[in-house]
């Protein structure tokens, strides 16, 4: 089976730098993927990590380590705008491109 | 960006009844498409993956005869909710791959279900 794993709720400073860990167990790997949802929204893609190490966009950064079965989401200079779901998912097929998604963290960020 | 649109966004109706849910790509070709359906503060569980000119694939636990899926052209699919009752209320969501494309799946707006 499929599970993933990511915590429920992360609260931060705006302006501070937050990690949002994810750790996963499928039956075959290709990728690890970060969506963002804010409330009543579509999800939108953030990253995508199919090798080891470090994939940076602006604010956010994203980091695999397939022996470990980890990766996390860093986002840097956090704005009240962030405050939304995150979402980790495996591709786990490789002509296939269904993803399983985690059941997302929930990112407050405060004055 | 490629886009996806859901049609409609919002719709209540009355239990024992059929709703049919429109997805869109609209600047691009996507062979596959992919339904989902999240809960309230859930995550999203896939339901079936949708490929052109082909059966819809799908997963363990959700009633083909029920959600029935088409999937007859390369820019549109379509989610029907067979016979829906209160229970399959919920935040469906569709999204698309680019032929050929990348690993992102781009993900269109969603429609709300409410069944009374």
């Amino acid at each position: 089976g499929q599970s993933l794993e990511q915590p429920s709720e992360v609260t931060a400073v705006e302006g501070a730098i937050v990690q949002i860990n994810c750790t996963y167990q499928t039956s075959g790997f290709y990728g690890l993927s970060w969506y963002q949802q804010h409330d009543g929204g579509a999800p939108t893609f953030l990253s995508y990590n199919a090798l080891d190490g470090l994939e940076e966009t602006g604010r956010f950064s994203s980091f695999l380590s397939r022996s470990d079965s980890y990766g996390y989401l860093l986002l840097q200079e956090l704005q009240m705008k962030d405050s939304a779901s995150y979402f980790c998912a495996v591709r786990s097929g490789a002509g296939s491109y269904q993803l399983t998604f985690g059941k997302g963290t929930k990112l407050s960020v405060i004055p | 960006g490629a886009v996806v649109s859901q049609h409609p966004s919002w719709v209540i109706c009355k239990s024992g009844t059929s709703v049919k849910i429109e997805c869109r790509s609209l600047d691009f070709q996507a062979t596959t498409m992919f339904w989902y359906r999240q809960f309230p503060k859930q995550s999203l569980m896939l339901m079936a993956t949708s490929n052109e000119g082909s059966k819809a694939t799908y997963e363990q636990g959700v009633e083909k005869d029920k959600f029935l899926i088409n999937h007859a052209s390369l820019t549109l699919s379509t989610l029907t909710v067979t016979s829906a009752h209160p229970e399959d209320s919920s935040f469906y969501i569709c999204s698309a791959k680019l032929a050929g494309g990348l690993n992102e799946q781009f993900f269109g707006p969603g429609t709300r279900l409410t069944v009374l």
